[in-house]
């Protein structure tokens, strides 16, 4: 079990500019959930895979942001015309799904300032 | 609307007492709950869970108690040490999971030695 891996750690971007970011999910896990936690806040949904497939949408999920899972593996999820409004940690999880992997396993996050 | 509150941003507990960390939903559809700790720059780490057809899970130095009716789960730290020092964060799922987990927005526990 090598844990849910997150690439950057830290991203920092100027206003108006692109950025991804990349999860690896434990490796047997079928659910792949991106969360966002701003300072003093809870984490809070964004969306969520089963497999490949995209399966629920917070409306957190402006048009800006999107995510993808190509074949089921690893999960990108990109924002668009970063707004300092998108300051966040970004936080992947992973779990097994069904009734015995309710619980999500989390990454370190990557941390993301846009000024 | 905030579904999973934790109304004690911080809690100050001195090493080898109990640590009671407590948590309100109002979401009826939740009928699984955990909690998880957090340091700082880390993901959160589970912590224990508990499902809504039970009252008490326990796991070491660990319990949570679920009280349906009042809407209400508490977490026991006993004895308290300092590694348990961190972010404390109450969390519920519905039937399906669809929607992941909605967490509270945490209580920072402090143990003093």
């Amino acid at each position: 079990d090598t844990g849910v891996s997150q690439d950057p750690r830290h991203k920092i971007t100027k206003r108006g500019q692109n950025v991804t970011f990349r999860c690896d999910p434990i490796s047997e896990h079928n659910r792949l959930y991106w969360y966002r936690q701003t300072l003093g806040q809870g984490p809070e949904f964004l969306t969520y895979f089963q497999n490949e497939a995209q399966l629920e949408k917070s409306r957190l999920l402006s048009d800006r942001f999107s995510a993808e899972r190509p074949k089921g593996s690893f999960s990108t999820l990109e924002i668009q015309r970063t707004e300092q409004g998108d300051s966040a940690m970004y936080l992947c999880a992973s779990s097994q799904g069904g009734a015995i992997g309710r619980k999500l396993f989390f990454g370190s996050g990557t941390q993301l300032s846009v000024l | 609307d905030q579904q999973v509150k934790q109304n004690s941003p911080s809690l100050s507990v001195q090493e080898g007492r109990i640590s009671i960390l407590n948590c309100d939903y109002t979401n009826s559809m939740f009928d699984y709950f955990l909690w998880y700790k957090k340091y700082p720059a880390e993901g959160p780490t589970f912590l224990i869970s508990i499902s809504s057809i039970k009252d008490k899970n326990e796991d070491g130095r660990f319990t949570v108690f679920l009280n349906k009716s009042a809407k209400h789960l508490s977490l026991h730290i006993v004895p308290s040490q300092p590694g348990d020092s961190a972010v404390y964060f109450c969390a519920g799922e519905s039937r399906g999971g669809a929607d992941g987990l909605t967490f509270g927005k945490g209580t920072h526990l402090i143990i003093q030695p």
